[in-house]
């Protein structure tokens, strides 16, 4: 069965503090993706990777980088964690262009962050 | 830019009640439109898609048809469980790109 496995499933931080948010998946997918979830927001992009050292910004990158060096770990990194990236944090990725699943993403169960 | 809408919720339903979500989409040229469900604790999992215009994705007693008439993706079930309580997202992607865009979600409760 495939999977996307988030290494915390609950953290919280000092404002400040750098936060590292790991996500690891065994399908072999070149796509991988970083979203928040927030209530009434939906889900939102923050980063995503389409192959490994590639990163493209999403929608809201402001105070977030990424890093990709394997193909099967994408990591999300807050440098300095305030109060507002208080959220849930949800990995995800897909195989490349074309084929069947090609537009299905995997989800991870996310990470959910608080930031004090 | 490309962008998707859902029926504000929470939408509570007793058992065996008709399920509808309304969703509506914004995006040029042809998007491929999906339902993603998530349960108490859980990431999200697809619940059914559609690639092109009056096409019908269905699953677990689900649809939803690709309406481009009206920009639509509506999610229906003619008789919902106590199981199907869950946040439910509809959202598309559009050809050629990689990413998803997602609706606010809509949290549904079915009581027995």
């Amino acid at each position: 069965d495939v999977k996307v496995t988030q290494s915390s499933r609950y953290l919280v931080k000092r404002t400040g503090e750098k936060v590292f948010l790991e996500c690891v998946q065994d399908m072999d997918h070149e796509n991988m993706f970083w979203y928040r979830q927030d209530p009434g927001l939906g889900l939102r992009l923050i980063y995503f990777s389409y192959d490994v050292k590639m990163k493209e910004k999403g929608d809201i990158p402001e105070g977030y980088s990424v890093s990709r060096e394997k193909k099967e770990r994408f990591s999300l990194i807050l440098e300095s964690a305030s109060t507002n990236q208080t959220s849930m944090y949800l990995c995800a990725s897909s195989l490349g262009t074309g084929g069947y699943g090609a537009n299905v993403l995997t989800f991870g169960a996310g990470s959910r962050l608080t930031v004090l | 830019g490309d962008s998707v809408t859902q029926m504000e919720g929470p939408v509570t339903l007793s058992e065996e009640a008709f399920l509808t979500i309304n969703c509506t989409y914004t995006a040029t040229g042809y998007p491929s439109l999906f339902w993603y469900v998530q349960y108490p604790g859980e990431g999200l999992q697809l619940l059914l898609k559609a690639t092109k215009a009056d096409d019908k994705g269905s699953n677990k007693g689900f649809e939803a048809t690709y309406r481009k008439e009206t920009t639509s993706f509506h999610l229906e079930k003619g008789s919902v469980q106590v199981s199907d309580s869950a946040v439910y997202f509809c959202a598309l992607r559009r050809g050629g790109a990689q990413k998803l865009v997602f609706g606010q979600g809509t949290r549904l409760t079915i009581n027995p």
